[in-house]
């Protein structure tokens, strides 16, 4: 069964660059059945999609995240990473990377499994 | 303020129906399928029904998924304690070409 870890720091000052990484085991990232995911959760509040990629390389972000989001696959670590720049206190939340299925001619969407998740605090 | 719309709380006392909804738009519920995620305090959010109304392996058949129209629906029938966390619809948007999330709705068993 797949399992997904986060690992990254959980403090990052205002206006530095959150890199997290996403462990992929029993699994392989390079499985063309999938795209990998982030997730976000502010303390009390809903969950973000962040943004997706592809073992290729090809991504799509939210748009509201877009300018600031990188997302990128390594095959030979079997992770996947994203990497959040100029972080401010509103990107306080718990990070979560997901296996995505994606796959529109089919109207296939949705996310399984989930990592446990990760907080990440920006001070204000 | 989230795309999709979930009421923030409901509630039952056990052995009864609840029906959790997610309105959308002609964008995102309406054109594309919608997946449910359980998240119990302090844990992941974890996919329940997938595909509008297909229960994951392992998820109990009190749990259904329906969609008509641009919303969609999550039934828990037969409420147990074990119900009681909070609960989030997602779909494709066409026009924000991303996936949009509800803001979930907080299930109390009382």
């Amino acid at each position: 069964q797949v399992h997904l870890q986060e690992s990254g720091p959980g403090l990052v000052q205002p206006w530095e660059t959150l890199s997290l990484t996403c462990t992929v085991s029993s699994g392989s990232v390079n499985d063309r059945n999938y795209h990998w995911g982030w997730i976000r959760q502010p303390p009390g509040k809903g969950l973000e999609w962040i943004g997706s990629a592809y073992y290729i390389g090809s991504t799509f972000y939210n748009p509201s995240l877009k300018s600031r989001v990188t997302i990128s696959v390594d095959k030979s670590k079997n992770q996947f990473s994203l990497k959040l720049t100029s972080m401010t206190a509103a990107d306080t939340a718990v990070y979560y990377c997901a296996r995505h299925i994606h796959r529109m001619a089919a109207a296939q969407e949705w996310f399984d499994p989930w990592g446990q998740g990760t907080l990440v605090n920006v001070p204000s | 303020q989230s795309v999709l719309t979930q009421p923030p709380s409901a509630s039952g006392t056990p052995g009864q129906r609840v029906s959790i909804s997610c309105s959308g738009s002609s964008s995102n519920v309406g054109s594309n399928t919608v997946s449910w995620y359980r998240q119990l305090p302090g844990a992941a959010p974890k996919l329940v029904i997938y595909f509008n109304d297909q229960r994951l392996s392992g998820v109990p058949d009190r749990l259904s998924g329906s969609r008509s129209g641009t919303s969609a629906f999550l039934a828990i029938s037969g409420l147990q304690a074990e119900d009681e966390a909070d609960y989030y619809c997602a779909a494709w948007d066409d026009g924000l070409n991303g996936v949009v999330f509800g803001g979930g709705t907080k299930l109390t068993v009382l």
